[in-house]
């Protein structure tokens, strides 16, 4: 089927390797942060998510760091597998709803490949 | 967590033609919210559809061509309205649950 993010930036990494996937927000009133996985023809999965009162949050394989100072996010997968290969949006909660989860405003998206 | 799912999946229509998309929840939500997402880029919100009121639409989008309904708590439709080829994109709904937003699988229109 059709796959999203065919015009979106792609990172290629090999297996096994450590992915970097950046994020840049413009937002400074944003407090909540997300990201998501999309794989061909699914809607965005959750991954992991981090509250603007952290610099840093571990999940499994994965780890979400924020620098609030210039308004980056990044999304770091250790050991990366193919089954990481999709397209990783992140998303931002807008402030109007402290701490919440609605109304997401979501970044232009990065498409990992992961080559064997 | 939540199964959300959505009717159609997939869809090809005419130009002037209207679709409405359902999207069905297996528990009881406050929030529902439907994104658009065009091809090849990122997922922009359409409007927030709370049960008993009015949806809330974003900058650039309005009821009369994409109206929304929010008859219960587990169940949203939303209607694309007079199509052209621009709406041709994947429609998402999402509901909110704790702090985590959970999506649909989409439903992928093209508007010949």
């Amino acid at each position: 089927g059709e796959s999203v993010g065919l015009h979106l930036p792609t990172l290629s990494v090999q297996e096994g390797d450590n992915s970097i996937i950046n994020c840049a927000y413009s937002n400074s009133a944003s407090d909540y942060f997300i990201w998501y996985k999309q794989e061909s023809g699914k809607g965005p999965q959750f991954i992991i998510d981090i509250r603007s009162n952290m610099d840093k949050r571990q999940g499994q394989r994965v780890t979400v760091l924020l620098n609030k100072t210039v308004k980056h996010l990044s999304l770091q997968i250790a050991a990366t597998q193919p089954g990481d290969s999709a397209v990783y949006f992140c998303a931002e909660n807008d402030g109007s709803d402290t701490g919440t989860a609605s109304k997401l405003t979501f970044g232009t998206g990065t498409r990992l490949q992961v080559t064997l | 967590s939540a199964v959300i799912s959505q009717k159609p999946s997939r869809d090809i229509c005419q130009r002037g033609t209207s679709l409405t998309i359902q999207c069905q929840v297996d528990s009881q939500v406050t929030m529902m919210f439907w994104y658009r997402q065009q091809p090849g880029q990122s997922l922009t919100l359409i409007a927030t559809a709370n049960q008993g009121s009015e949806a809330t639409y974003e900058s650039g989008f309005v009821i009369d061509k994409f109206p929304i309904s929010r008859p219960n708590l587990t169940f949203s439709t939303l209607t694309v309205s007079n199509m052209s080829p621009e709406d041709s994109s994947i429609y998402l709904c999402s509901v909110t649950i704790g702090r985590e937003q959970f999506f649909g699988p989409g439903t992928r229109l093209t508007v010949l």
